[in-house]
């Protein structure tokens, strides 16, 4: 179990550039998470995938904003015309499905988004 | 919507000492989880401890441990015998009994575990 992994674990961008992130779930888990984290607050959420299917989507996540996870595996989640505003901790977790609702979230490390 | 608040910015306790941490949650489901994430200084947030609603006995993990209110939805974590490793942000947060739910979780409160 090598746990959840992002990439890139830094970025540093200019105003107006698109940036992608990738998130590599735990092998087995067929659900995964995206959300954003500010300094000083706690994470929030983005949108969820259930294999490849984008289940749910947050208001947060604007039309700037896209995610996918082509083949049920991993994800990647684009920002294009990246603003200041969208400086931020992006994290990734993933979970393994159950019938009775009971399931953990694990954490990705994170990556760390500064838009210059 | 269900909204959860850790009215402790910060916290700080002794080395070996116990120390309380809060939360609340507001809710009309009847079924949902409860959990306490770890997240120490530049590292990946880790589950601490979680606790299912639909069970009265507080859940337990080693040194931590909860206190659940249903009725006053409170969800406090206690943590025994600190040790400098617990030093970190810790955040409470909620889920909804459906297979699939987002967590939304508190604003933090950053514990310091002092020598």
């Amino acid at each position: 179990d090598t746990g959840v992994s992002q990439d890139p674990r830094h970025k540093i961008t200019k105003r107006g550039q698109n940036v992608t992130f990738r998130c590599d779930p735990i092998s087995e888990h067929n659900r995964l998470y995206w959300y954003r984290q500010t300094l000083g607050q706690g994470p929030e959420f983005l949108t969820y995938f259930q294999n490849e299917a984008q289940l749910e989507k947050s208001r947060l996540l604007s039309d700037r904003f896209s995610a996918e996870r082509p083949k049920g595996s991993f994800s990647t989640l684009e920002i294009q015309r990246t603003e200041q505003g969208d400086s931020a901790m992006y994290l990734c977790a993933s979970s393994t499905g159950t019938s009775g609702g009971w399931e953990t979230q694990y954490f990705g490390p994170g990556t760390r988004l500064l838009v210059l | 919507a269900q909204t959860v608040t850790q009215s402790q910015p910060e916290m700080s306790v002794q080395e070996a000492e116990t120390v309380t941490l809060s939360c609340t949650y507001d809710t009309s489901e009847s079924d949902y989880y409860l959990f306490w994430y770890k997240q120490p200084p530049s590292r990946q947030m880790i589950l601490v401890i979680r606790q299912e609603a639909y069970k009265q006995q507080n859940a337990t993990e080693n040194r931590f441990s909860v206190n659940f209110q249903k009725a006053a939805k409170s969800f406090s974590l206690k943590i025994s015998d600190s040790q400098l490793g617990d030093a970190a942000m810790y955040f409470c947060a909620y889920r909804r009994g459906t297979s699939g739910s987002r967590l939304t979780f508190g604003e933090g409160t950053q514990l310091t575990v002092n020598p």
